[in-house]
């Protein structure tokens, strides 16, 4: 694709329920990157994938937050018994390679936990 | 650990008037940093990056390593500057760490 592609774009969900999010990353991307954007809080890393595997997961607040990725392409974030104080965009970006981390960022992700 | 600092949550400058977005990081080794802008209704998108050394915009950034700084400059800040600014820095195991942003609004 053009670019990064996140689905869905909003998603309004009930409190305790589980919540999965897509991110399509540019083809031939190996690096890919999720993070979490509060009102007033900026950018909070989440975890970071080279091919398909995560060299540092301790940004994920807890461990309700889990993420895959497979075969070296999409990745998943599935928030288990979302909390209101979940509610955030959830930005994807990727990257060419290990050597280059100019990161290309997809629209995100707006979750809101009533 | 690698850390960026960015003091002003919220900037506001006149048109015309000369612009410097602030960024201080903490990291052990070399470190490549960035600026990333992000417009209103728009994408988080590159800036520009130390390494390239280039005038994006009219934007500079010089890296001090003997600050540990990585301020942003523009000597005359227009309206369309206006937009979340975000710092980051990538270390030798490439994880990309942002800075909480700084808010620019140029006034006219």
């Amino acid at each position: 694709g053009a670019g990064v592609s996140q689905s869905p774009s909003n998603k309004v969900t009930e409190k305790g329920k589980d919540v999965e999010l897509r991110c399509d990353p540019i083809s031939g991307h190996t690096a890919l990157y999720w993070y979490r954007q509060s009102l007033g809080q900026g950018l909070e890393f989440l975890i970071y994938f080279q091919g398909n595997s995560a060299p540092d997961k301790s940004g994920l607040p807890s461990d309700r937050f889990s993420a895959e990725r497979t075969g070296g392409s999409v990745s998943t974030l599935t928030i288990q018994r979302t909390q209101q104080e979940d509610s955030a965009v959830y930005l994807c970006a990727s990257s060419p390679d290990y050597a280059n981390t100019e990161a290309f960022f997809g629209q995100g992700t707006r979750l809101t936990v009533v | 650990a690698q850390r960026v600092t960015q003091p002003e949550k919220l900037l506001s400058v006149f048109k015309g008037a000369p612009v410097e977005l602030k960024c201080n990081y903490s990291y052990s080794g070399s470190p490549e940093l960035f600026w990333y802008v992000q417009y209103s209704r728009q994408r988080l998108q590159l800036l520009l990056r130390h390494i390239s050394r280039e005038s994006i915009k009219g934007f500079t950034a010089d890296l001090n390593k003997g600050e540990t700084s990585f301020h942003l400059k523009k000597p005359f800040a227009q309206e369309e500057d206006s937009a979340m600014y975000y710092c980051a820095l990538a270390g030798s195991a490439r994880q990309l760490t942002f800075g909480s942003g700084t808010q620019l609004t140029v006034l006219p």
